[in-house]
């Protein structure tokens, strides 16, 4: 059985740093894109990253570019989502989900960040 | 980047009735594969989204068969033959044609 299960999340100031954890079972982890996708308090969802199996393609939303650094290591089977200078618009649920070219298949059960003074 | 489109926004439903959901896309997505890449996800109250229907028709496994998607193009549905109460959530198209992946605005739906 698939899993996705996300750590990180937290109340963090403006301007500051967060970096999401995604650890994955059920699946062969290296050989999968993985994403994150996010979703604002009572908003729709949101794409925000993709990086393929060996890590040398990564996609990003614009609004997150130069600031959000996705990354994994597949000998510890770990996805993550490096947030730098957060702002009250990156508060979201945020989900880390397998990617297949063209849909997302499966979905953690995500983590909440919130940015707030 | 593609714009997803969904109407309506609200769908209050009787139990027992059929439902359907209408996501139109600001660009063709037929993959140079030939593939046509508009998937649907619903989101139950309180949980993570499930995807229901994967390249335009294809259920996923344990999906039931009273959901069905169909369209071309730019233009689907997403219809449900007869709504029962675990089916209340919100319903989003994607299309995973091109980067970056974009979703609709979300469809609620609901119990009369």
């Amino acid at each position: 059985e698939v899993q996705l299960v996300e750590s990180g999340g937290g109340l963090v100031q403006p301007g500051g740093s967060l970096r999401l954890s995604c650890a994955p079972s059920g699946f062969t982890f290296s050989s999968h894109w993985m994403s994150w996708v996010r979703q604002a308090p009572g908003r729709g969802l949101e794409w925000v990253a993709s990086i393929n199996q060996g890590g040398s393609e990564k996609n990003y939303v614009d609004s997150v570019k130069g600031r959000f650094t996705i990354s994994r290591d597949n000998a510890k089977q770990s996805l993550y989502l490096q947030m730098n200078s957060l702002s009250a618009e990156d508060t979201a649920v945020y989900y880390c989900a397998r990617y297949i070219p063209g849909t997302i298949d499966y979905w953690g059960q995500g983590t909440l960040v919130t940015v707030s003074s | 980047d593609v714009v997803m489109t969904q109407s309506p926004l609200s769908l209050p439903v009787t139990l027992g009735q059929p439902a359907s959901i209408s996501c139109r896309s600001s660009q063709s997505l037929v993959y140079s594969d030939g593939n046509t890449y508009l998937n649907w996800f619903q989101q139950r109250p309180g949980q993570s989204p499930r995807r229901l229907i994967y390249e335009v028709s294809n259920r996923d496994s344990g999906v039931p068969d009273r959901f069905s998607g169909s369209g071309s193009g730019t233009d689907f549905t997403l219809k449900i033959s007869r709504v029962e109460a675990e089916d209340v959530g919100v319903y989003y198209c994607m299309q995973g044609v091109q980067w970056p992946l974009t979703f609709g605005q979300g469809t609620k739906l609901e119990i009369k």
